[in-house]
């Protein structure tokens, strides 16, 4: 079975300071991990996904991520944060690379201090 | 823009009603989802078709009734609900074995 914990359910940083929002999963096969980033009033978009390749994935909008297989880990990051980062990010496992079987965590909203 | 489109926006309905909201893609994509989504809860996955076929159905009570008539559209019915189901409804749809695209949702108020 899969499943994803999101640490902090509210992030809070300074417009140009470094994002780091925290995912650990838990997965008894090798996982396919995603981000997606919600904005106010709108469905997921996908951020970045990890599928076996490369550790360090890079996404839309600046944003990386780095699979750590010994520490059950896919945290988030973006060097400098920009206002229009305030979003809801979901971090989400599945064990099969589709939607079929993909776990949510419960979110974490990033909010960008002027 | 996903692709995948979303209507209505909005929806209050009362605990008598009957409505459906209405999903759909033009990405050729073969398998459509339909996800709930509460304030303070992960997404949950309430129904999966793939090539119109349901093939997960998880425990959703029976007044929510889904229905895929072709590959690009998908339906979901909406009758006798309760306060409780009042959420941000999500649609879905993917290509087998890849990452979903997701609509800008339904907000449900059930009063």
């Amino acid at each position: 079975a899969q499943s994803v914990t999101q640490l902090g359910s509210h992030v809070s940083v300074s417009e140009g300071a470094l994002v780091l929002l925290r995912c650990n999963y838990s997965s008894s096969v090798p996982p396919y991990l995603f981000w997606y980033v919600q904005y106010p009033n709108q469905g997921l978009q996908l951020l970045l996904k990890y599928t076996s390749a490369a550790t360090l994935v890079k996404g839309i909008n600046g944003f990386e991520a780095e699979f750590k297989k010994s520490e059950t880990s896919f945290h988030l990051t973006k060097p400098s944060a920009h206002m229009s980062d305030a979003a809801e990010y979901f971090c989400a496992v599945s064990d099969q690379g589709g939607a079929n079987n993909l776990f949510f965590g419960t979110g974490t909203r990033l909010t960008v201090i002027p | 823009e996903t692709g995948v489109t979303q209507t209505p926006r909005h929806l209050v309905m009362g605990m008598t009603n009957k409505k459906s909201l209405k999903c759909e893609q033009h990405l050729g994509h073969n398998a459509m989802y339909w996800y709930k989504q509460s304030a303070k809860k992960p997404l949950e996955l309430m129904f999966v078709y793939n090539f119109k076929e349901q093939t997960e159905n998880n425990s959703v009570p029976s007044r929510f009734s889904p229905e895929c008539p072709n590959s690009s559209h998908l339906f979901l019915h909406l009758h006798t609900l309760q306060p409780e189901d009042s959420a941000l409804y999500l649609c879905a749809s993917s290509l087998e074995n890849t990452e979903a695209f997701f609509g800008q949702g339904t907000r449900l108020t059930v009063v």
